[in-house]
């Protein structure tokens, strides 16, 4: 059974504060993605990975970075959290071979007060 | 950029057929896809068609494609109050996926 997990469900942080949010997968996937949810405006990509140490801007990276150190993890970082960041945070991953599914974690909604 | 468009909300008696419609830009498309989240979870692939198809059918689904017009719908037939859901209908544009902003199904007794 395919499972990305995220290390958080739920976060609640102040302005300025630096963010890290987890993502693992179990599936030797190559590919793997962070998007943000806001309503109305859908999945919007932020960053992702095609491999180990490899990243690509997404469409709104500004505010945000990434790092991939090992092939399951794959961590999104925000250096000073503003009250704009507040969002339902989405990752995923992908095998680079053959299928086309993403597979999504359950979500972290962060707050920032 | 490339855009995906989908109305926001579909309210729809159980029983009853729903259909959400989603039109994109980018003709060179090689899958669509139709993806369901429940609340409080992430998404899930409900479905997919390849953009050399017309229709693709999976049971209460069907979902039709028309090329020339860059429109997809998504049809649930007998809806149930377990489809009541946010539905994305999705493009894969080069190395990446384009999300439309969902529409929310409700699903009324």
């Amino acid at each position: 059974d395919v499972k990305v997990t995220q290390s958080s469900r739920y976060l609640v942080k102040r302005t300025g504060e630096k963010v890290f949010l987890e993502c693992v997968q179990d599936m030797d996937h190559e590919n793997m993605f962070w998007y943000r949810q806001d309503p109305g405006l859908g999945l919007r990509l932020i960053y992702f990975s095609y491999d180990v140490k490899m990243k690509e801007k997404g469409d709104i990276p500004e505010g945000y970075s990434v790092s991939r150190e090992k092939k399951e993890r794959f961590s999104l970082i925000l250096e000073s959290a503003s009250t704009n960041q507040t969002s339902m945070y989405l990752c995923a991953s992908k095998t680079e071979q053959g299928a086309r599914e993403q597979y999504f974690g359950p979500g972290t909604r962060l707050t920032v007060t | 950029g490339e855009d995906v468009e989908q109305s926001l909300f579909l309210s729809v008696r159980e029983g009853d057929s729903s259909v959400i419609n989603c039109t994109y830009t980018d003709s060179s498309s090689t899958y669509l896809y139709w993806y369901k989240q429940e609340p409080g979870a992430g998404l899930q692939l409900l479905t997919y068609i390849f953009s050399n198809m017309d229709m693709k059918q999976d049971q209460r689904l069907t979902v039709l494609l028309n090329k020339k017009d860059k429109h997809l719908s998504l049809r649930i037939a007998d809806t149930q109050t377990g489809d009541s859901a946010i539905y994305f209908c999705a493009e894969h544009y080069g190395q990446n996926f384009v999300f439309g902003p969902g529409t929310r199904l409700s699903v009324l007794p």
